[in-house]
């Protein structure tokens, strides 16, 4: 099983739309969790930490799910800027700051 | 704040020639600096992690003689891909952390490099 596994999607979607992403981690010892974004042929940059039970800013909304072991990002009122690949990001706290990137989830947002 | 350079940008070279690539924090100190090589389609993959003034953590599969890391300052690392072949052609991405958000990582733009 992937440590950190994700859709990669792409999910297409019209402006305005709501989406949401899954992800789901391997190791129950996690304690921290980032969705980042990252354009095509750039680096990835953070888009949001989720900490304990969810974060929100603005349009955007990610919640973790301990129990089953997966975390989630909403996206509402989808943006023609929203395109882009999501990674969802686990830190493995194997005794230092240890990342995990998923593959990526492509949203791409039409007019 | 918290701004990461890159240096090269791109860079093109011959078969095995070595690179140097730079990563730079501009405005915090970096207690810690990670280097990431990310495959066309394929997520970023870790390859080492470098503490100032100590010797880099390698990946399992990451060869340390190839891919010399040397993180001297609180401000700079570099990496030096050595004898560059093709299949070393890859994005290569360094983050850092520091002092004060030691959990969050802030990356550079990235270097391509593009091995002929």
């Amino acid at each position: 099983r992937k440590e950190v596994e994700q859709d990669p999607g792409p999910f297409n979607v019209p402006e305005g739309a709501t989406v949401a992403f899954n992800c789901t981690y391997s190791n129950s010892a996690s304690q921290s969790f980032f969705w980042y974004r990252q354009d095509c042929r750039k680096e990835p940059k953070l888009l949001m930490s989720v900490y304990s039970s969810g974060n929100e800013d603005g349009r955007f909304t990610a919640q973790l799910n301990r129990a089953s072991q997966y975390i989630s990002l909403l996206i509402r009122d989808s943006k023609l800027s929203d395109s882009a690949t999501y990674l969802c990001v686990v830190n493995m706290n194997t005794g230092f700051q240890k990342l995990v990137f998923g593959t990526g989830t492509r949203l791409l947002v039409s007019p | 704040g918290a701004v990461v350079s890159q240096h090269p940008s791109r860079v093109i070279c011959k078969s095995g020639t070595s690179v140097k690539i730079e990563c730079r924090s501009l405005d915090f100190q970096a207690t810690t600096m990670f280097w990431y090589r990310q495959f066309p389609k394929k997520s970023l993959m870790l390859m080492a992690t470098s503490n100032e003034g100590s010797k880099a953590t390698y990946e399992q599969g990451v060869e340390k003689d190839k891919f010399l890391i040397n993180h001297a300052s609180l401000t700079l690392s570099t990496l030096t891909v050595t004898s560059a072949h093709p299949e070393d052609s890859s994005f290569y991405i360094c983050s850092a952390s520091g002092l004060v958000r030691t959990d969050t990582q802030y990356f550079g733009p990235g270097t391509r490099l593009t091995v002929l």
